[in-house]
C-alpha cells in the first residue's frame, strides 16, 4: 500500500520557538494532503487541507498564521507551528490521498508528538 | 458540520470473542472508512466501503456500508491480543478526500 512518512516523530521545544513537521508521500504523488491534530483519547480534528502549488484551506477556528502550511512539491507538505506555546502540545498527523487507486484512499503518516515546555 | 456517533466508546473482551462496533450519522456519506490506531502512531486503513449495502472483509474483519448511507459497522471475529487499539470510523462526502472521524472505540482484549 501507499506509504506516508512523517518527521519528526517526536519533538520537544521551548515556548516561543517554531517547529516544522514534514509529511512525505514516498511512493506516490499527492496533490492534496491533510493535517490533523489529536488530543489524548480524542478523535482526529482536521486542521487544514494542503494543496500543492496553492494556499492551504484552513478549517474554522484554526489560525493560519499560527500553523503555516507549505506544499511545494507533489510529495512534500510541511506544517510549521510558529511561536509555539504549551497549549500547542498535541499529536499532529498528516494524511495524503493516493489517486492511483480506483477509489481514493487516505493514508496517514505515523504522527508527530509535539511537547512545548 | 457533519458528526459521526461511534459506539461503543470502549470494549473489554476476552481473547477469542467477536467484536462489533458501529457508526451513525445524521446525514449521508458516500464513503465509509475504518481505521485502527495504535498508541503514538497514525491511523492505519483497515477497510474502505464505497457503495450502500456493500459488505467487505479483510481477514477477520468485516465491515458494511448501511443501506441508508448513514451508518456502518465493523465486526472483528475471534479477537486476539494484537487487536488492541482504537478503532475509528470515518465518512467522506466529497471527492476531495476530506474525512469526518468518529470519536473512536477503544478495544481491550484480555488473554
Amino acid at each position: 500500500g501507499a506509504v506516508v512518512s512523517q518527521h519528526p516523530s517526536r519533538v520537544i521545544c521551548k515556548s516561543g520557538t517554531s517547529v516544522k513537521i514534514e509529511c512525505r508521500s514516498l511512493d506516490f504523488q499527492a496533490t492534496t494532503m491533510f493535517w490533523y491534530r489529536q488530543f489524548p483519547k480524542q478523535s482526529l480534528m482536521l486542521m487544514a487541507t494542503s494543496n500543492e502549488g496553492s494556499k492551504a484551506t484552513y478549517e474554522q477556528g484554526v489560525e493560519k498564521d499560527k500553523f503555516l502550511i507549505n506544499h511545494a512539491s507533489l510529495t512534500l507538505s510541511t506544517l510549521t507551528v510558529t511561536s509555539a506555546h504549551p497549549e500547542d502540545s498535541s499529536f499532529y498527523i498528516c494524511s495524503a490521498r493516493d489517486l492511483r487507486s480506483k477509489n481514493e484512499k487516505l493514508f496517514f503518516g505515523s504522527g508527530t508528538q509535539l511537547s512545548v515546555l | 458540520g457533519q458528526q459521526l456517533n461511534q459506539s461503543p466508546q470502549s470494549m473489554f473482551i476476552q481473547e477469542g470473542e467477536d467484536v462489533s462496533m458501529n457508526c451513525t450519522s445524521s446525514s449521508i456519506f458516500n464513503t465509509w472508512l475504518w481505521y485502527k490506531q495504535d498508541p503514538g502512531e497514525g491511523p492505519v486503513l483497515l477497510i474502505a466501503l464505497y457503495k450502500a449495502g456493500e459488505l467487505t472483509s479483510n481477514g477477520r474483519l468485516t465491515a458494511q456500508f448501511g443501506i441508508t448511507r448513514k451508518d456502518s459497522f465493523l465486526n472483528i471475529s475471534a479477537s486476539i491480543p494484537s487487536d488492541v487499539g482504537i478503532y475509528f470510523c470515518a465518512g467522506q462526502n466529497t471527492n476531495a478526500g476530506k474525512s469526518t472521524f468518529g470519536d473512536g472505540t477503544t478495544l481491550t482484549v484480555k488473554p
